[in-house]
């Protein structure tokens, strides 16, 4: 099983700051197989990010998404008060699939 | 658009088996596996397996075996997760995700807006 460790578990930062989330897989995963995804309370899982560093659909640029092998980050260039939630990467490279145990976003 | 809609929130005794719904509207059903998460307080999200609705195959993870089963209703374009003998640690909100998978990568584009199971005595 890939298990995928995230850092920090909590990120305490400001509006308009920058924020940066690691991922770190046990063993290498394909990038085509990894992704990001954020957390409200009370709401379904939004993917933000597929493929490491693809955004979805309607996602805004200041969400990016990089790495490879066993090494992932996102990015959010400049927070908006709508993106403090909790941010969670998964993969889909080997079953069981399995996602991080996520970062806690919250304002500073 | 894509829609996955589940059914309400449960409250079971330990040992119990609990049935959550998984409706599919806005695409074709039987062209895109669904996938079952569960999250408990605290934790992070958990993989417990898919099924294909087109063929009713299905792929549990071992930590489920023996006490998870995933069907569907293709009439009603309708998934199902059943997961029996409970104990507190199935204290969670369960989730069905629609994979898509799109050379080369694949996701959870849709996801059920969850449905709260809760065990205890």
């Amino acid at each position: 099983e890939i298990v995928l460790t995230q850092s920090p578990g909590t990120l305490s930062l400001s509006p308009g700051e920058r924020a940066t989330l690691s991922c770190r897989a046990s063993q290498s995963v394909s990038s085509s197989y990894l992704a990001w995804y954020q957390v409200k309370p009370g709401q379904a899982p939004r993917l933000l990010i597929y493929g490491a560093s693809n955004r979805a659909t309607g996602i805004p640029d200041r969400f990016s998404g990089s790495g490879s092998g066993t090494d992932f980050t996102l990015t959010i260039s400049r927070l908006e008060p709508e993106d403090f939630a909790v941010y969670y990467c998964q993969q889909f490279g080997s079953l069981p699939l399995t996602f991080g145990q996520g970062t806690k976003l919250e304002i500073k | 658009q894509v829609q996955l809609v589940q059914s309400g929130a449960e409250v079971k005794k330990p040992g119990a088996s609990v049935k959550v719904s998984c409706k599919a509207s806005g695409y074709t059903f039987i062209g895109y596996f669904i996938h079952w998460v569960r999250q408990a307080p605290g934790q992070g999200p958990e993989w417990m397996g898919w099924i294909n609705p087109n063929t009713g195959d299905t792929n549990y993870a071992q930590k489920f075996q023996g006490r998870i089963s995933m069907t569907r209703d293709t009439s009603i374009t309708t998934v199902y997760m059943e997961l029996s003998r409970l104990t507190s640690d199935d204290t969670a909100v369960y989730h069905c995700a629609r994979i898509f998978c799109s050379s080369p990568s694949c996701y959870f584009d849709s996801w059920g807006q969850g449905t709260l199971v809760s065990v205890s005595s």
